[in-house]
């Protein structure tokens, strides 16, 4: 069965701190990965997808096929990056995005 | 471009009442989602349309109806709402063909519903 599995529901740092939130996926195939943001009572907006292996707003995740996770990094947290993320595999072929149930990051100052 | 609109921003029905939650596309995507979020549970699919004619269950589509009207609009009913239907509800659309199945999702601001 498809699944993808976010361990922490919150993730409290301080600024400037590094910050890794979780990503294992459950994926027959070869899935592509995504990493969505939402903003405070905001809409959803793509942060980062697998295959284009750029950084975003100083974030970076890498595709471990063999531990089967996509972890999200930043090396120095900013009070901006407070949000909720999302990890969402879509398996291979035609196929929906399956979102995980999402870490909440807190930067404190 | 607007991107991806959705109306009503927020609605209180009572128990029993139904209503139609409507999203409409302005970028020709091909593919349309509706999200519903709940806390603690992430976003999980109510239904989607692959192409316009076509709409497929998600995974919980018991007590929704969708329907794609064209191309530009997937409107999400609820024919008796229920307090357990109390949720923020996002609409999606993405190209997803071919080779281009890396675009991305684009979604809308979401609809606050309230089921007293």
């Amino acid at each position: 069965a498809q699944r993808v599995t976010q361990p922490e529901k919150l993730l409290s740092v301080f600024k400037g701190a590094p910050v890794e939130l979780k990503c294992n996926y459950s994926y027959s195939g070869s899935p592509e990965l995504f990493w969505y943001v939402q903003y405070s009572r905001q809409r959803l907006q793509l942060l980062l997808r697998h295959i284009s292996r750029e950084s975003i707003k100083g974030f970076t995740a890498d595709l471990n096929k063999g531990e089967t996770s996509f972890h999200l990094k930043k090396p120095f947290a900013q009070e901006e990056d407070s949000a909720m993320y999302y990890c969402a595999p879509r398996g291979s072929g035609y196929s929906t995005l399956t979102f995980g149930k999402g870490t909440m990051l807190l930067v404190s100052p | 471009n607007a991107g991806v609109t959705q109306t009503p921003k927020f609605q209180v029905l009572k128990t029993g009442q139904s209503m139609t939650l409507q999203c409409a596309q302005d970028m020709n995507h091909n593919s349309m989602y509706w999200y519903r979020q709940d806390p603690g549970m992430g976003l999980r699919l109510i239904y989607y349309s692959a192409s316009e004619g076509t709409t497929d269950k998600g995974e919980v589509p018991n007590g929704y109806n969708v329907s794609r009207l064209n191309k530009r609009e997937f409107s999400l009913r609820l024919e008796s709402a229920a307090p357990s239907q109390t949720s923020v509800y996002f609409c999606a659309s993405i190209v997803l063909a071919g080779h281009l199945q890396d675009n991305e999702q684009f979604f809308g601001p979401g609809t606050r519903l309230t089921v007293l």
